[in-house]
């Protein structure tokens, strides 16, 4: 149990242009998901926390406008990067959390290229 | 916030060796996770461990809450063990309800 499904996996887009990532609990329900960046070579970063139903709460440094965050049912979490450019390549994982559980389950991972 | 420090942070051994992966952090939490970063990105669950000691085939963990560190042990290692180790605790007092702060992982080779 406890599996998160990312897609998708790989994705190539034009500067300019927005990309959508999603994130599903397959076989149980997230209240609250996180989506995290990852640079090559380095840790994960923390960019957002989205709760079912509200508003999603960003890190400090992370523009909401760019970075689009919708958690519309307790098992999908969207993630879109709006006019993507270069800077925005790198490897994006989202995160589930169970309510009332401490273990977080973690995605695939989605990587995101832009041209 | 809380900080998390893990060492070594590069460690290249030849197959069937041991191995020991600590994970230290700077103030008191109510779990810890301990993942494998495999090649192609994807972070898997190893261990859920906020206190005591779990054993998972190859792998064991211990987590001494009082003395804010954790350890992970690999025996007997296989190249299907390298990729990244990282542990995360945590963000806040909610138990993960704030997401997870991940130490910078321990990048492991293992050498046929």
């Amino acid at each position: 149990g406890a599996v998160v499904s990312q897609h998708p996996s790989r994705v190539i887009c034009k500067s300019g242009t927005s990309v959508k990532i999603e994130c599903r609990s397959l076989d149980f329900q997230a209240t609250t998901m996180f989506w995290y960046r990852q640079f090559p070579k380095q840790s994960l970063m923390l960019m957002a926390t989205s709760n079912e139903g509200s508003k999603a709460t960003y890190e400090q440094g992370v523009e909401k406008d760019k970075f689009l965050i919708n958690h519309a049912s307790l098992t999908l979490s969207t993630l879109t990067v709006t006019s993507a450019h270069p800077e925005d390549s790198s490897f994006y994982i989202c995160s589930a959390r169970r309510a009332g559980y401490g273990e977080l389950f973690f995605g695939e991972g989605s990587r995101l290229t832009v041209l | 916030g809380i900080q998390v420090e893990q060492s070594p942070p590069d460690l290249i051994l030849q197959e069937g060796a041991n191995s020991t992966l600590r994970c230290n952090f700077s103030d008191s939490v109510n779990n810890l996770q301990w993942f494998h970063q495999n090649p192609w990105g994807q972070l898997i669950n190893l261990f859920y461990i906020p206190s005591g000691t779990k054993q998972n085939g190859r792998l064991s963990a211990t987590t001494v809450a009082t003395e804010r560190y954790s350890l992970l042990y690999i025996s007997s290692s296989q190249t299907t063990d390298s990729g990244v180790y990282f542990c995360a605790v945590p963000r806040g007092s909610g138990g993960g309800a704030d997401g997870l702060t991940f130490g910078k992982g321990t990048h492991l080779i293992i050498q046929p």
